[in-house]
């Protein structure tokens, strides 16, 4: 069991350069999310998937895109980065509803110069 | 914005004491959850307590919830320098299950 996954692991961007992080979890879960995390600040939801087929926006969702490829799969797409975006980003995973935990990926650290 | 905000900002103890953090929200919640996360990695589940529920024990954690104060504090007990992390607490809302994560308490426990 690999719990949460993500891809790439440390990524260097030029402003105006797009690019997709790739996430998968192997736990059966509905519901995946993607955050982000600068410092001294704790996680700002992006965009959530409560079930396949289905995805909001969370907190901070200007500049981002999100597809939900089917149940496993959740990739965040930076159509045209910017130095603000920055940041080291978190996808996780639960199951649907209240009184779950999330599980959450190591993280993919985004440099955008 | 975020829901949860963490007091202290960072703690340093030495090992064998306690370490004590709070966590103070704004609006009515379904359940509070604290996690772990160590230097460079990804965040882990440590408890959740349930809005019903004011206290809860999970090995040397013990968390209490005050929703009348809108607050709830993690202690660790008997620190060891594995327990050196950020916190967070994390609050899901009444009608809504997407948790909101406050800011997090450093913690640093020396040898």
């Amino acid at each position: 069991n690999a719990g949460v996954t993500q891809t790439p692991k440390f990524q260097v961007l030029k402003t105006g350069q797009s690019m997709t992080l790739q996430c998968a979890q192997d736990m059966n879960h509905n519901s995946m999310y993607w955050y982000r995390q600068d410092p001294g600040m704790g996680l700002r939801l992006i965009y959530y998937s409560a079930s396949e087929g289905t995805t909001d926006k969370g907190e901070v969702p200007n500049g981002y895109n999100v597809s939900r490829l089917n149940k496993r799969e959740f990739s965040l797409r930076l159509e045209s980065a910017a130095p603000s975006q920055t940041s080291v980003y978190f996808c996780a995973s639960s199951e649907t509803g209240h009184s779950y935990e999330q599980y959450f990926g190591p993280g993919t650290r985004l440099t955008v110069t | 914005s975020q829901q949860g905000e963490e007091d202290p900002q960072a703690l340093s103890i030495q090992e064998g004491e306690n370490a004590t953090m709070n966590c103070s929200y704004k609006t009515s919640i379904n359940n509070l959850q604290w996690y772990r996360q160590n230097s460079g990695r990804g965040l882990v589940h440590l408890i959740l307590i349930r809005s019903n529920e004011r206290e809860k024990h999970s090995g040397r954690l013990r968390v209490t919830l005050d929703t009348s104060k809108k607050s709830s504090s993690l202690l660790i007990t008997a620190s060891r320098a594995a327990d050196t992390a950020s916190y967070f607490c994390a609050t899901a809302g009444s009608n809504d299950y997407k948790l909101s994560f406050g800011a997090g308490t450093t913690v640093t426990v020396r040898a």
